[in-house]
């Protein structure tokens, strides 16, 4: 069962485009957190949400957590060759069997190119 | 520090072969956790260790078996492996979900595993 559904998959664009990643549940998670990861290395967390229609910036990146906390989404502002990357988002809940337990989405491939 | 650190970087193995993997935390952290992930996937849970007690294992097939001597180390295991376990096995660490808070996880750099 996939809780988290990511999309999209893969994204190409150019420098100086924006972009937006999305990540949709029908399940509520007490926390949203995101992920970039490079080829051959560990996941680096760029960002937790935990409030419902919270807003959070990380230079060109604006994290948005869904005001029911059902969904979240990564808006990428004039990307940058820099930026290519997996991206992961990941829902944590705390209740009973699944705890400790983060649930992932698919992840989005994102290209940038010069 | 927000740093895990694993060992090997690299690791070929052959099907008879024993290796293990490491892994280690000073954060404090109480919860430790084991993945893989293939290329361009996002990682499976295998192992969840919740002060240094197994909690979760993911159905995960006995040739890996984890270990948690404390609180900062984790180890596994692996025997008998099969090449379709060739991935980038990833530790994680996190505050552990009984302490509250966001148990954010945050992982090491991984061990990429080939099997022959």
């Amino acid at each position: 069962t996939q809780l988290l559904e990511q999309s999209p998959q893969f994204l190409s664009i150019q420098e100086g485009e924006n972009l937006t990643v999305y990540c949709n549940s029908s399940s509520v998670f007490s926390s949203l957190q995101w992920y970039r990861q490079e080829p051959g290395e560990g996941p680096v967390l760029l960002v937790t949400v935990v409030t419902g229609g919270e807003v959070k910036k990380l230079k060109r990146l604006t994290f948005q957590f869904g005001d029911a906390r059902k969904d979240s989404s990564l808006h990428i502002t004039a990307a940058q060759p820099g930026d290519t990357g997996l991206y992961l988002c990941a829902g944590y809940t705390d209740r009973g069997s699944t705890l400790g337990r983060l649930y992932f989405g698919r992840g989005t491939q994102l290209t940038v190119w010069p | 520090d927000t740093e895990v650190t694993q060992t090997p970087k690299h690791l070929v193995m052959g099907m008879t072969n024993k290796k293990s993997l490491k892994c280690e935390q000073h954060m404090g952290h109480r919860a430790m956790y084991w993945y893989k992930q293939k290329a361009k996937k996002p990682p499976e849970l295998m192992f969840v260790y919740s002060y240094e007690k197994l909690s979760i294992n993911e159905s995960v097939p006995s040739r890996f078996s984890p270990e948690c001597p404390n609180s900062s180390l984790l180890n596994l295991h692996l025997h008998a492996l099969q090449p379709e376990d060739s991935a980038l096995y990833l530790c994680a660490s996190s505050q552990g979900p009984a302490a509250g808070g966001l148990n954010e996880q945050f992982f090491g750099p991984g061990t990429r595993l080939t099997v022959l």
